[in-house]
């Protein structure tokens, strides 16, 4: 069964501090990991996919990395308006294009 | 990405009723999905909404409970139906893009209450 974990469940930055939060996974062949972006009464908002171990992408202060068991999101700088919950999610190779996502990493960024 | 529109945004309904959620997309999509996300919980899938064949439902989700239509390749409703408080839950539809990656895109939700 896919598993996903994600860490901190929650996190308190001050602007401009960095940080990183962990996706770890377990999946019968990785097809995709995926983040999202989800603000308060709004659906997630995709923000990367990543394919293979080694891979990274970058958007604006985030970058996220993957590696064979786990993917991090790291926040350069963030401003206030980073603040949301982060959500990680593995698509297998198998089977429809079903996501299984962790609970997600709620930041909280204070000026 | 894909524009999705879902309805209502929110509801609060009687326990032993039931509620239709609308979800339209801007374009033809293949897959269409269903997901559910209980308060301090992942989202979880519901069923995958086929058009033309019945949906498919992932483990501990039936069709009598929670009924889905596809009529189309741009339009899906799920019902909550007979409700319990158990049932308040943020729901979620979302579509795959089959194009260079398989990003799935959600609608905003529809926020349940039942009381």
């Amino acid at each position: 069964e896919d598993q996903v974990t994600q860490s901190p469940e929650a996190l308190r930055l001050q602007e401009g501090e960095s940080s990183s939060l962990n996706c770890s996974y377990t999946v019968s062949g990785l097809r995709g990991l995926f983040w999202y972006r989800q603000d308060p009464g709004k659906g997630p908002e995709f923000l990367f996919t990543l394919y293979s171990a080694g891979e990274e992408k970058e958007k604006e202060r985030l970058k996220a990395t993957l590696t064979k068991k786990e993917s991090f999101l790291h926040i350069t700088a963030p401003k206030p308006e980073d603040s949301a919950t982060y959500l990680c999610a593995v698509q297998a190779r198998s089977g429809y294009s079903t996501l299984t996502f962790g609970k997600g990493t709620m930041l909280l960024v204070s000026p | 990405s894909a524009v999705i529109s879902q309805k209502p945004s929110r509801d609060i309904c009687q326990r032993g009723t039931s509620l239709t959620i609308q979800c339209q997309v801007d374009s033809q999509v293949t897959m269409m999905f269903w997901y559910r996300q209980q308060p301090g919980q992942s989202l979880t899938l519901i069923a995958t909404a086929n058009q033309g064949s019945e949906a498919t439902y992932e483990s501990g989700f039936v069709i009598d409970k929670f009924p889905i239509s596809r009529p189309n390749l741009t339009f899906s409703t799920l019902t909550v139906s007979n409700m319990s408080p158990e049932d308040s839950s943020i729901y979620l539809c979302s579509v795959v893009r089959q194009g260079i990656g398989t990003e799935a895109f959600f609608g905003q939700g529809t926020r349940l209450t039942v009381v």
